[in-house]
């Protein structure tokens, strides 16, 4: 069993504050580490694939940071807005030839904005 | 491509009734996954196939569950009975495989069944 955990499990914050949260997973046979949000009464939806012990990737506000040695990847917003109230998940997949591209997913990250 | 689609995107049924719930995954995309989202276990695999075939269906809560991919366009996900403890949001995703989940764009997901038995 893959666990895949994430913290803080909720967030409150106010409009313009960054915030980041924390996912962590297994370090051995890393393949991929993906994020997405997830807002309310929609589908969730990708934000970052990340692969390399490393790697950082930015969309906007939002940035992600992946570090495959010790099992961790952190996803920083920068200057909340309300609109970016949402569940944040990550998911990790591990010896990817044999996943068939399966990934386990953390509960979340609940994400409040308050104007 | 229009995403992934599934339908219903709402089913109320009653206790002991069968529901099929249907998914056709992005064209192209080889590997096909159910998950259920619930309150207490969050987003949950129940199963998951790859070219067709299912490869693990250890998520599927019991032999009232089962599913089925007859092609590359499409899945059936079916309760039978159905009972009010199924009730949860559905969720079909699709994507390219283990190659999709390195050089992809992640996970496509539909837009969910919601589903209520009462």
């Amino acid at each position: 069993i893959l666990n895949v955990e994430q913290s803080p499990q909720s967030l409150h914050v106010q409009e313009g504050d960054s915030t980041n949260f924390t996912c962590s997973f297994p370090s051995s046979n890393f393949y991929a580490l993906h994020w997405y949000r997830w807002e309310t009464a929609k589908s969730p939806e990708a934000l970052f694939v990340m692969t390399l012990n490393g790697d950082e990737k930015k969309k906007g506000r939002i940035s992600a940071t992946l570090n495959t040695k010790e099992g961790y990847s952190y996803l920083y917003i920068k200057g909340s807005q309300p609109e970016d109230s949402a569940t944040y998940l990550c998911a990790f997949s591990n010896a990817g030839g044999t996943s068939y591209g399966k990934l386990t997913f953390g509960q979340g990250t609940i994400l409040t904005v308050h104007p | 491509d229009a995403g992934v689609i599934q339908s219903p995107r709402h089913e109320v049924t009653e206790m002991g009734q069968e529901v099929t719930l249907r998914c056709k995954p992005i064209s192209g995309h080889n590997s096909l996954f159910w998950y259920r989202q619930t309150m207490m276990r969050g987003l949950e695999l129940l199963i998951y196939f790859n070219n067709n075939v299912p490869i693990d269906d250890s998520g599927m809560p019991e032999d009232r569950f089962s599913a089925k991919m007859p092609n590359a366009s499409f899945s059936t996900l079916k309760i039978q009975p159905s009972e009010p403890r199924d009730s949860a949001v559905y969720f079909c995703a699709s994507i390219q495989g283990a190659s999709g989940v390195v050089t992809g764009y992640g996970y496509t997901f539909g837009s969910g069944t919601r589903l209520t038995v009462v």
